[in-house]
């Protein structure tokens, strides 16, 4: 069972550049998200998916966008780097919807490491 | 607004040592649950252990156990005996039912370092 699979691990863009992470899940979670981690303010929300077809804004969302074509993959498009969106990116799921959805344990890939110079 | 805090940003200490890292959240949900995860130097995220709002027994598990007091608002975190396999990012978490669409709610995380 591989859980949630991020690819690339590392990556490194010039400013104005475009790039695509991916972000797939075999778990059949309904929930899906993205989140940014920066030194000192943990663990931000970029978007998130209650399913195929659905997409929502987070807190930080400017310069980001998402879409939810399957259950499988909630893939998070930079239309064009910035320097400010250097940081570590996290894609997770979790089961469940409505209120169930808070109880439920979200599962994190392990990560992209995305420099923008 | 839901809001996590985790006012020690970075905790050093001898192998062997008990430490303790602190929680504070903040919400208006009467149900809301409670997250720890880990995430050692690797980068990855572990899942530690989920409380819900109507539980407040203390939790243990090994050499680690959990404070959860809703009169406080504090959901804090102990490690006993560390060992300089513990060191690692610690983040403390919420999710609420009504506010917030159910959105997971980080704390800005404690850089804890055992040293041998």
């Amino acid at each position: 069972n591989a859980g949630v699979t991020q690819t690339p691990k590392f990556q490194v863009l010039k400013t104005g550049q475009s790039m695509t992470l991916q972000c797939a899940q075999d778990m059949n979670h309904e929930y899906m998200s993205w989140y940014r981690q920066d030194p000192g303010m943990g663990l931000r929300l970029i978007h998130y998916s209650v399913g195929a077809g659905i997409t929502d804004q987070g807190e930080v969302p400017n310069g980001y966008n998402v879409s939810r074509s399957t259950t499988e993959d909630f893939p998070l498009r930079l239309l064009s780097a910035a320097p400010s969106q250097t940081s570590v990116y996290f894609c997770a799921s979790r089961a469940g919807t409505g209120g169930v959805l808070a109880k439920n344990i979200q599962y994190f890939g392990a990560g992209t490491r995305l420099s923008v110079l | 607004a839901q809001k996590v805090t985790q006012a020690q940003t970075e905790i050093s200490v001898v192998e062997k040592e008990d430490v303790t890292l602190d929680c504070v959240y903040e919400t208006r949900d009467t149900t809301y649950y409670l997250f720890w995860y880990k995430q050692p130097p690797s980068g990855e995220l572990v899942f530690l252990i989920r409380r819900n709002s109507f539980d407040e027994q203390n939790e243990i598990s090994g050499r680690y156990s959990w404070n959860f007091q809703k009169s406080t608002s504090s959901f804090n975190f102990t490690i006993t005996a560390s060992q300089v396999v513990d060191s690692a990012v610690y983040f403390c978490a919420l999710s609420g039912i009504m506010e917030y669409g159910n959105k997971l709610v980080f704390g800005a995380g404690t850089i804890l370092r055992v040293k041998s």
